[in-house]
């Protein structure tokens, strides 16, 4: 069965540092796909970055990049120069494994940005 | 563009009352799902559809029906209410033609109280 895994409930940054927020995932499939997913205070999900099972690099949105490393299945979010508006729960998903329609999401990580 | 639209935003129930939460998106897709989201617990899968008339069960699908029998909407009801199933709701779709690639579109949550 897919699972994703966020180790960390909350964390907390200063503002203008780097952080990471972890996740794994396991699956026996070859072919999926993770995506990051932002829920500020006021509850919507916002769609941040993708990464494909195949895709050679890591991918980079602006701010924010996945350190993808396959072999130990994990799929980490960094965050460069935090802000205060970064401050919002953080999810990690899946797409992929048996059933490429479904995804599976993490538990979620807390992020406080400091000033 | 309205993207997913779920209604109602907030609703509070008694204790053995039925109710339906909407969920229509104008994207045409054809994956459409419903989660709970409980603090701790990130988003479960409550039920999915892959198309018109094609429904599947996710990881919590007791207590909830749902049906598709338009590409649009993806209406989720509660038989019999129970405080258990007080939770936050979304919806969300996605096409399944960019397959893995393509991310998961929320709507803006329903907040459902049992009492």
């Amino acid at each position: 069965a897919q699972k994703i895994t966020q180790t960390q409930p909350g964390m907390f940054v200063q503002e203008k540092e780097a952080v990471t927020l972890d996740c794994t995932y396991d699956t026996s499939d070859p072919s999926y796909g993770l995506f990051w997913y932002k829920q500020p205070s006021s509850g919507e999900m916002i769609f941040l970055i993708y990464q494909g099972s195949y895709d050679q690099q890591n991918a980079t949105e602006g701010r924010y990049s996945l350190n993808f490393q396959k072999a130990r299945k994990s799929a980490n979010l960094v965050i460069s120069a935090s802000q205060l508006g970064d401050s919002a729960m953080y999810f990690c998903a899946m797409r992929g494994g048996n059933n490429f329609n479904k995804f599976y999401f993490g538990s979620g990580t807390k992020l406080n940005v400091k000033p | 563009n309205a993207g997913v639209t779920q209604t109602p935003k907030f609703q509070v129930l008694k204790t053995g009352q039925s109710m339906t939460l909407q969920c229509a998106q104008d994207m045409n897709h054809e994956y459409m799902s419903w989660y709970r989201q409980d603090p701790g617990m990130g988003l479960r899968l409550i039920h999915y559809s892959v198309g018109a008339g094609i429904t599947d069960q996710g990881e919590v699908p007791n207590g909830y029906n749902v049906s598709r029998s338009t590409t649009e909407d993806f209406p989720l009801r509660l038989l019999s209410a129970a405080p258990s199933q007080t939770s936050v709701y979304f919806c969300a779709s996605s096409s399944t033609t960019g397959q893995l690639r393509t991310e998961a579109f929320f709507g803006q949550g329903t907040r459902l109280t049992v009492v």
